[in-house]
């Protein structure tokens, strides 16, 4: 079966220092792979999505990035993180090529700003 | 505009009961799919049913059943026999542009849902 991680789990970071978010997704090969962000007691906004290695597609402007150096690796960065980068961050893999695309969602990480 | 509209911030029922949370949609695509997920206190998101634009019938899955009304673009989730396991927030998403190739999937503002004793 497939499962997906992310780590870390929570993180605290002061405004302006460097941010790096993994994600990786066990028991499926070439999925597609998502990155979000909730705001407290939001929905979720799409941030990044790829559909192969080196293959990122970014759905907001904003002084984050991502790369999927792996097939089944995707991680989420930052340079300089603001305040505003303060959420719920959240990793999700769909099957290439379903008719359905369901995605399928980690256990996330919150992140703090301070 | 906003594509995916919940108008329920909150919403109470009593145990054993069964309770519809509502969803309404805007596209003008033909093909698109509907989603519901659950998010526990714990944040993960669980995918709960799936319903595509050409289904012609209504989804079901246990407990869950997705009541699909095309031409008022609504799309109500429906759980049956509540349990104290399903206070949680649920979340109502549509993915639009599968013919095109289109990853999109956008996401409602959510409903929590409390479940009485």
């Amino acid at each position: 079966s497939q499962t997906i991680h992310q780590w870390p789990a929570t993180l605290v970071q002061p405004v302006g220092s460097p941010l790096s978010l993994e994600c990786t997704v066990e028991g499926t090969s070439n999925p597609n792979l998502y990155w979000y962000r909730q705001a407290a007691g939001r929905g979720l906004q799409l941030l990044f999505y790829s559909v192969g290695i080196g293959q990122i597609s970014s759905e907001v402007p904003q002084n984050l990035s991502a790369s999927r150096p792996q097939d089944r690796q995707f991680i989420l960065s930052s340079k300089k993180l603001l305040l505003s980068d303060s959420g719920f961050y959240l990793c999700a893999w769909s099957v290439a090529g379903s008719y359905t695309d369901t995605q399928y969602f980690g256990p996330g990480t919150r992140l703090t700003v301070l | 505009a906003q594509k995916i509209t919940q108008t329920q911030p909150g919403m109470f029922v009593q145990e054993k009961e069964a309770v519809t949370l509502d969803c309404t949609y805007d596209t003008s695509d033909p093909s698109y799919g509907l989603f519901w997920y659950k998010q526990p206190s714990s944040g993960e998101m669980i995918f709960l049913i799936y319903q595509g634009s050409y289904d012609q019938q209504n989804a079901t899955e246990g407990r869950y059943s997705l009541n699909f009304q095309k031409a008022r673009k609504s799309a109500n989730l429906v759980i049956s026999a509540s349990q104290l396991g399903d206070s949680a927030m649920y979340f109502c998403a549509m993915r639009e542009g599968r013919d095109t190739g289109g990853f999109k999937t956008i996401f409602g503002a959510g409903t929590r849902l409390f479940v009485k004793a």
